[in-house]
């Protein structure tokens, strides 16, 4: 079993470019959250996808979009990056039957914006 | 809402000591907790989770801890600190319902195991 895999592993973009952060959930998972961990920080809850649709949001701007496609990956995209974007990006995949299950987490994206 | 509180950022042992991670939470619902561990660039390993059953609940690498509702925390102990326990360790609460499930994470606490 894989888990959860995330790519690329490392970034480096410059203020007002776009990125595309890509995840492969653990096997026989249908659900695919998104996650901003800033340096010192715990990760905060950008938004969440099941079903090809977005179930939840977090407090982030829409500057922060995603897709989540048939066969469950996903994709995070920011447009018009700031400094302030620059943060280790986690996706973790869970199933979606049955409240109080674990999430998965991926070994993240270190997105770094100059 | 949903909130999780971890008192001290960094916390340093010995070898061999015992190990006390605090955690608070804040839930309007009965709270599905969480203990991850972070090792250095890698991303987030669960350690325990509790669901309304024992509330002693025992997780891997002979880490355990304890739910009490009374004081709304959920610390995370362990007898006896190794080495390879040095990493940041994050309390989480679960909002979850038939279909999502989001996570809402405390600040993290650095753990340094000392020889």
């Amino acid at each position: 079993d894989a888990g959860v895999t995330q790519s690329p592993t490392h970034l480096i973009k410059t203020r007002g470019q776009q990125v595309t952060l890509r995840c492969s959930p653990k096997s026989g998972h249908d659900t695919v959250s998104w996650y901003q961990q800033a340096l010192g920080q715990g990760p905060q809850f950008i938004f969440q996808y099941y079903e090809e649709e977005e179930r939840q949001r977090g407090n982030f701007p829409d500057r922060f979009s995603g897709h989540q496609f048939p066969n469950y990956s996903s994709e995070l995209n920011v447009n018009a990056l700031l400094l302030g974007d620059s943060a280790l990006y986690l996706c973790a995949s869970s199933l979606a039957q049955g409240s109080g299950t674990e999430a998965f987490f991926g070994q993240g994206t270190r997105l770094t914006v100059v | 809402a949903q909130s999780v509180t971890q008192l001290g950022s960094h916390v340093s042992v010995s070898e061999g000591a015992l190990v006390l991670l605090r955690c608070n939470y804040s839930s309007s619902v009965p709270p599905y907790l969480f203990w991850y561990v972070q090792y250095p660039n890698q991303g987030l390993q669960l350690l325990l989770k509790y669901t309304s059953a024992a509330t002693l609940v025992k997780g891997i690498n002979g880490f355990e801890a304890e739910f009490k509702k009374s004081e709304t925390s959920f610390h995370l102990t362990k007898p006896s600190a190794h080495m390879s326990d040095a990493a940041e360790y994050f309390c989480a609460v679960s909002e979850s319902s038939y279909n999502f499930n989001k996570f809402y994470f405390g600040s993290g606490t650095k753990l340094n195991v000392k020889p």
